[in-house]
């Protein structure tokens, strides 16, 4: 089954591009690769989805490698408000539907 | 569109008694999830519906957990009796159903945090 690694904390400065590994070593054929924030008392809010590649969206660009075992995701210029958990998601691997969410990693965004 | 709702918020209850969350999915969502992350650990899947079916509940910890989703709407989760290691938050998830198995986009709800005194 899949199983997910992230980095615990991080440390950054306003205005800095930040970047965000998941390790995904057994990562089914199929499946996407999801990451999400998290504010303190809140639910794990959707930032990105890809496949390979690199995806774009308004916040965030997702990097993964041609083997998929890895994901990065890169907050550019990031502010005081993105203080938060990140985590990366995906499938546990073929013939299941489960899921499994990564260790999360802690970003504290300095001024 | 409003968002997945889940209720309560909060519950404080005594070991051995009986709590029932309650998940209401995105309109419309096929698929829906039940997480729950206990103290100081990560975040685990319970279980995956597709409608009113259980796709998967491999990560339900034990026999005092039942999820329910009659009619394919609403899903709720009973712990019954409830023990203290059970206390944590639980968060609950939808998904259209993709054309691509893996592909499904998960929404979270705000979660419930049950503590278990």
């Amino acid at each position: 089954l899949a199983k997910t690694t992230q980095p615990i904390s991080m440390d950054s400065y306003e205005g800095q591009e930040v970047n965000i590994t998941c390790s995904h070593n057994n990562i089914a054929t199929n499946d996407y690769i999801t990451w999400y924030q998290q504010f303190p008392s809140q639910g794990p809010r959707f930032i990105i989805q890809g496949y390979k590649t690199k995806v774009t969206n308004e916040v965030a660009s997702l990097f993964i490698p041609a083997d998929r075992k890895s994901s990065t995701l890169s907050l550019p210029r990031v502010s005081l408000s993105d203080t938060a958990v990140y985590y990366c998601l995906v499938g546990a691997g073929r013939g299941t539907y489960k899921y499994i969410f990564g260790t999360g990693t802690r970003l504290k965004v300095l001024a | 569109e409003a968002g997945v709702t889940q209720f309560p918020s909060h519950s404080v209850i005594e070991k051995g008694q009986t709590v029932t969350l309650r998940c209401d999915p995105i309109s419309g969502h096929d698929n829906l999830y039940w997480y729950r992350r206990v103290m100081g650990k990560e975040i685990k899947f319970l279980l995956h519906f597709v409608k009113e079916s259980k796709q998967d509940e491999s990560g339900m910890p034990n026999n005092r957990f039942l999820a329910e989703r009659t009619g394919g709407t609403y899903s709720t989760l009973k712990v019954q009796p409830a023990e203290l290691e059970d206390s944590g938050v639980y968060f609950c998830a939808s998904s259209w159903t993709s054309g691509r198995q893996g592909q499904e986009t998960q929404y979270f709800g705000p979660g419930t945090r049950l503590l278990v005194l």
